[in-house]
């Protein structure tokens, strides 16, 4: 089992450029979650996903958008990039939504110029 | 909504010595309490976590104490060792949001010196 599996690990991107990173998890979880962290902020959730079909705003959604593909995947796009968004971004997913634990992935280390 | 607050930011210790972090959260709602441990350059991973109906629980080297009324945790580490260097989060769920996200504090970097 791989658990969770970001795509790329690491990206360079120019103010104004869109992408999309890539988040699948093989663990058959009903959650998923997206998260940006800086130094000294801890993990601050930008969007999760309840359950297939379901996306929701967590407490930084503001410039980017989220698709829950299919129950394995989820995916987070910056559709014009700032660089306040240069942050590491973590994928996450647990079982259900309610008092479990989340498995992290890699991480995704974002840099915009 | 939930605030989670950790204390210390950095932690020092000698090899052997004990460890202790401790974070605070404002829901009373709240009624899981994780704890990660994440690496220089890697995932944040779970190392153990604690539901409100439990006062305390110990993993080896590792507990985690739960105190309702005051509504705080902490994480104690025995025996440390150079591995156990690392960044500690702390996190709240609460079962009063409408979903019973995890609330993050901010971390504790803990140096373990040889």
């Amino acid at each position: 089992n791989a658990g969770v599996t970001q795509t790329p690990k690491f990206q360079v991107l120019k103010t104004g450029q869109s992408m999309t990173l890539q988040c699948a998890q093989d663990m058959n979880h009903n959650s998923m979650y997206w998260y940006r962290q800086d130094p000294g902020m801890g993990l601050r959730l930008i969007y999760y996903s309840a359950s297939e079909g379901t996306t929701d705003k967590g407490e930084v959604p503001n410039g980017y958008n989220v698709s829950r593909l299919n129950k394995r995947e989820f995916s987070l796009r910056l559709e014009s990039a700032a660089p306040s968004q240069t942050s590491v971004y973590f994928c996450a997913s647990s079982e259900v939504l309610r008092i479990q634990p989340q498995h992290f992935g890699d991480g995704t280390r974002l840099s915009i110029l | 909504g939930e605030n989670v607050e950790q204390h210390p930011s950095t932690l020092s210790v000698q090899e052997g010595d004990s460890a202790v972090i401790k974070c605070t959260y404002s829901d009373s709602a709240s009624n899981y309490f994780p704890w990660y441990k994440q690496e220089l350059g890697k995932r944040p991973q779970l190392i153990i976590d604690i539901r409100s109906n439990v006062g305390e629980k110990k993993d080896q080297r590792i507990a985690v104490t739960l105190n309702k009324t005051a509504k705080h945790f902490s994480l104690h580490i025995t025996e440390t060792q150079p591995e156990d260097s690392a960044v500690y989060f702390c996190a709240a769920s609460t079962r009063g949001s409408t979903l019973g996200r995890l609330y993050f504090g901010r971390g504790t970097q803990l140096t373990v010196w040889p």
